[in-house]
C-alpha cells in the first residue's frame, strides 16, 4: 500500500515564528487532507487538498502530485497552534482508504 | 448543528466484555469509517461502510463488529476477541468513498480495559 511520510517528528517554536510542515508519499493520490489534533484528541480539517495551493489565514498548504510531496506553511504562529499534524492520503489504487502518516507533534511556547 | 457525534467519550471495560461505541452523523454523508489511534501513531482504519446494509473490513477489523442499519448511525462493537482493545477510536464520514470525498472526524471515544 501507498507509504505516507512526514518530516519533522517534533518541531518547537517561539510563538510568533514559521514553520513549515512535510508530507511525502509513494503513489499517486486521488486525495489528500491535513488535519490537525487538538490536545483533546478531535481532527479538525485544515486542507483538502490533492493538488495546487490553498490558504486560510495564517495557514496554507502546497501539493505538488506528480512530485508525491505536500507541504504546509503556517505563519505567525500561536500557542493556540500546538498539537500533531497529520497528513492523510487516498491512493490511487484505493477508492476508501485514508492512509495517514504517524504526524508532527508541534509545540509553540509563548 | 450538523456534525459527527461520538459517545460514550470514556468508557472503561473489564476483559472479557464487549462494549459497542456509539456513531451519529447528521450531515447526511453516504460513506462512514471507523479509526482506531494508539499513542504516538497515526489512525489505522477498522472498518468502513459506503452505503445502508453494507460494509467491508479494514486493516485491522480482527475483534471488532458494526452495523449500518441506517445512513445515520454506524456503531462499532469492540469484542472480547480484541486482544488489545485500550485505544482512542474515532469515526469519519464523507458525502463519497474517500477516493474523492473529503472526512470529517468525531471528537472520539477513548476506551480503557481494566
Amino acid at each position: 500500500g501507498i507509504q505516507v511520510e512526514q518530516s519533522p517528528p517534533d518541531l518547537i517554536l517561539q510563538e510568533g515564528a514559521n514553520s513549515t510542515l512535510r508530507c511525502n508519499f509513494s503513489d499517486s493520490v486521488n486525495n489528500l487532507q491535513w488535519f490537525h489534533q487538538n490536545p483533546w484528541g478531535q481532527l479538525i480539517n485544515l486542507f483538502y487538498i490533492p493538488s495546487g495551493t490553498k490558504q486560510n489565514g495564517r495557514l496554507s498548504a502546497t501539493t505538488v502530485a506528480t512530485e508525491r510531496y505536500s507541504l504546509l506553511y503556517i505563519s505567525s504562529s500561536q500557542t493556540t497552534d500546538s498539537g500533531v499534524y497529520f497528513c492523510a492520503v487516498v491512493g490511487g489504487g484505493s477508492n476508501y482508504k485514508l492512509t495517514f502518516g504517524k504526524g508532527t507533534l508541534l509545540t509553540v511556547n509563548p | 448543528d450538523g456534525g459527527i457525534t461520538q459517545s460514550p467519550k470514556y468508557l472503561f471495560r473489564k476483559e472479557g466484555q464487549n462494549v459497542t461505541l456509539s456513531c451519529e452523523q447528521n450531515l447526511n454523508h453516504d460513506a462512514m469509517y471507523w479509526y482506531r489511534q494508539d499513542p504516538g501513531q497515526g489512525l489505522r482504519l477498522i472498518y468502513y461502510s459506503q452505503i445502508v446494509n453494507d460494509f467491508q473490513k479494514g486493516d485491522i477489523a480482527e475483534g471488532y463488529s458494526v452495523s449500518r442499519e441506517k445512513k445515520e448511525s454506524f456503531p462499532l462493537t469492540v469484542t472480547s476477541a480484541q486482544k488489545n482493545p485500550t485505544a482512542f477510536y474515532l469515526c469519519a464520514s464523507s458525502k463519497r468513498t474517500g477516493q474523492t470525498g473529503e472526512l470529517f472526524f468525531g471528537e472520539g471515544s477513548r476506551l480503557t480495559v481494566l
